[in-house]
């Protein structure tokens, strides 16, 4: 069963600080990842995705992927209380039109 | 910019009803795809289609049947809806799939969250 996992949280961080937020897969095949917000009542809006080992930053937000580990992360610098919400990582499953998603990492930002 | 629509935010039935949830986009996409979101088990992907007339299963495919007549149209029918229908449901749509770099980018509708009575 391929399979994206996630903790749950909530994960808390001071209004300002870097927020880490990761992710891990078992389908080895996949080759694109993907990064969602999701406020409460709200669907899943894009935030990122990366389907090259390294690094990836656009703004506050930078994708982090290791092929090897079959591991995401998200780092969200400067976090605001805007940025509470869930964040749901997503997998290809690989050759498929299909993604796998965690069930999400809920963010808390405190002011 | 990507938009897809759905046809209702909110919606109540009654069990034994039959549902129909619309989704349309407008960018030519050729995949389209339904989830239902319930809390503690995620995103899970009921139908997809990948090319008008073309369907295939997800994951939790009973109790539901699709439609796709046109390009940017995707219906998901709840044939007689149940107490454990009750759930939110999101329509996403991409582009082809490509070999170089993956499943191109899903991008969600607004949501549709049924009560069922």
């Amino acid at each position: 069963q391929k399979e994206v996992e996630q903790n749950s949280g909530p994960l808390s961080v001071p209004e300002g600080a870097i927020a880490s937020l990761n992710c891990t897969y078992s389908d080895r095949g996949s080759q694109s990842f993907f990064w969602y917000r999701q406020y409460s009542g709200k669907s899943p809006e894009l935030i990122m995705f990366i389907y090259s080992n390294g690094d990836k930053e656009d703004g506050r937000f930078t994708a982090q992927l290791n092929k090897a580990s079959q591991y995401v992360s998200l780092l969200i610098r400067d976090s605001q209380p805007s940025d509470s919400a869930t964040y749901l990582c997503a997998g290809e499953s690989s050759g498929t039109y299909k993604y796998i998603f965690g069930t999400g990492t809920r963010l808390k930002v405190l002011a | 910019d990507v938009k897809v629509t759905q046809s209702s935010r909110y919606l109540v039935k009654r069990t034994g009803e039959k549902v129909f949830l619309e989704c349309v986009q407008d960018m030519d996409h050729e995949n389209m795809f339904w989830y239902r979101q319930d809390p503690g088990l995620g995103l899970r992907l009921i139908y997809f289609s990948y090319d008008v007339k073309m369907k295939e299963k997800g994951d939790i495919p009973e109790g539901y049947s699709v439609s796709r007549e046109k390009k940017e149209r995707f219906s998901l029918i709840l044939e007689s809806a149940s107490t454990n229908q009750t759930s939110m449901y999101l329509c996403a749509s991409s582009l082809v799939f490509t070999t170089t770099v993956g499943t191109d980018t899903q991008y969600f509708g607004p949501g549709t969250r049924l009560t069922v009575l």
